[in-house]
């Protein structure tokens, strides 16, 4: 069982340049979401969703688009990158839709970003 | 006041040793309560739901204090093992919100 699985590990970008971060989970599961870690600031949501065609913003969408066309996958797009993008970012899923259940959230094991 | 809030620390202790570490969130309201861990460069692993009863697993025991909107990790005998990032992560929201996650407490066990 993969679990979740966000692809690439690590990128590099020079400042402008678009890309997708990739994340997939095999569990069936409503709710995806995608944070970003940077040092001394925990984790902040980005985007998230609580099934297929349903997306929302969170906490720090700007520069940040997502979809979620299937169940399994959630890609989360940066536009035009920017320096202030540089962090590390986890995708994350549950079984139930919201956090009113003692659902546990599985990560996948996270992509260093860096831009230049 | 911030929504959830921890202490950074680190908070060093020797193996062993009992720590605890509090996380104070700021709606009184809130029902779902967790506490994470995260070792460095690694994503977070859920160690422990917290329910208003209380709860233990081996060393490892958390409670939750709704009168002062906190809610505690007690680790017993710590090991070398526990070295990590504690996250104290709440529904901060009411109704079906995501949830929020405080900063992390680091423990750093010596030998």
């Amino acid at each position: 069982n993969a679990g979740v699985t966000q692809t690439p590990k690590f990128q590099v970008l020079k400042t402008g340049q678009s890309m997708t971060l990739q994340c997939a989970q095999d569990m069936n599961h409503e709710y995806m979401s995608w944070y970003r870690q940077d040092p001394g600031m925990g984790l902040r949501l980005i985007h998230y969703s609580v099934g297929a065609g349903i997306t929302d913003q969170g906490e720090v969408p700007n520069g940040y688009n997502v979809s979620r066309s299937t169940t399994e996958d959630f890609p989360l797009r940066l536009l035009s990158a920017a320096p202030s993008q540089t962090s590390v970012y986890f995708c994350a899923s549950s079984y139930a839709p919201y956090a009113a259940t003692n659902e546990k959230l599985f990560f996948g094991s996270g992509t260093q970003l860096s831009v230049l | 006041r911030k929504e959830v809030e921890q202490d950074p620390g680190p908070f060093n202790v020797p193996e062993g040793a009992t720590v605890a570490f509090n996380c104070t969130y700021s709606n009184s309201a809130s029902q779902s309560f967790f506490w994470y861990r995260q070792d460095c460069r690694k994503e977070p692993k859920l160690l422990m739901s917290v329910y208003s009863s209380g709860n233990e697993d081996g060393r490892f025991t958390a409670q939750l204090n709704r009168a002062s909107q906190y809610i505690s990790l007690l680790i017993r005998d710590s090991k070398l093992s526990d070295s990590a990032t504690y996250l104290c992560v709440v529904n901060i929201y009411s109704g079906n919100t995501p949830l929020v996650f405080g900063k992390g407490t680091r423990l750093s066990v010596i030998a």
